[in-house]
């Protein structure tokens, strides 16, 4: 059973720092998705990433993903208030042979608050 | 395009009653996914089809029943509601994989937030 765990789950900072969210998973996966979700709102893509030592970056968020140790990192840089939102990391559970049809399994979130 | 919608937005049913969530792509994706958000629990898979006509279990299915009659909806039924299925419900469709970029994404629509008294 896939099981994925996200650290920490309240991040309270001040705008200016860094910090980073970790997302570990249980079992082998192809795909791993960030999403952001703002109170009330659905859930926004952040990112995908495909392979091993695959690095995105948007704006002041860098996410990476090193599947030897299914881990995967979300950097947040200079935080901004903007960013205070909780962010999901996911994995899929299917791999690309199987079409990569299978739902994702989520973590349950970090809840960051970014103090102005 | 008005990529995934969901009907109703709200609902409030009492113990027992039964409804059925509507989800509804303009995308032409093959494959749909129902999901319920509860406080402090994350998303979770209820179930999903990978094409007109075909459905499967997620994580948490029990309680509730799908069905994809047509490619672009997807209907999430709740034959009995119990409190405990009070929750967020997302859907959310995802094209065919590829090797094209966005091949992979899940696109999720607004939500329904069901009360069950």
């Amino acid at each position: 059973e896939l099981k994925v765990e996200q650290n920490p789950l309240f991040l309270s900072m001040q705008e200016g720092k860094n910090y980073t969210i970790y997302c570990n998973y249980s079992t082998t996966s192809d795909r791993l998705y960030w999403y952001r979700q703002d109170p009330g709102k659905s859930l926004e893509s952040l990112f995908v990433l495909l392979s091993n030592g695959a690095v995105k970056q948007e704006g002041r968020l860098m996410a990476s993903l090193d599947t030897k140790a299914r881990l995967s990192t979300l950097h947040i840089t200079a935080a901004v208030h903007d960013l205070s939102a909780t962010y999901f990391c996911a994995v899929a559970s299917g791999g690309y042979s199987g079409g990569g049809a299978d739902g994702l399994t989520f973590g349950k979130g970090t809840h960051l608050i970014i103090q102005p | 395009n008005a990529g995934v919608t969901q009907t109703p937005k709200f609902r409030v049913l009492k113990t027992g009653q039964s409804m059925t969530l509507l989800c509804a792509q303009d995308m032409n994706h093959e494959y749909m996914y129902w999901y319920r958000q509860d406080p402090g629990m994350g998303l979770r898979l209820i179930h999903y089809s990978v094409g007109e006509g075909t459905t499967a279990k997620g994580e948490v299915p029990d309680g509730y029943n799908v069905s994809r009659l047509k490619k672009q909806n997807f209907l999430l039924g709740l034959e009995s509601a119990a409190p405990s299925q009070t929750s967020v419900y997302f859907c959310a469709s995802s094209p065919l994989t590829g090797a094209w970029v966005g091949s992979y994404e899940q696109y999720f629509g607004p939500g329904t937030r069901l009360t069950v008294t």
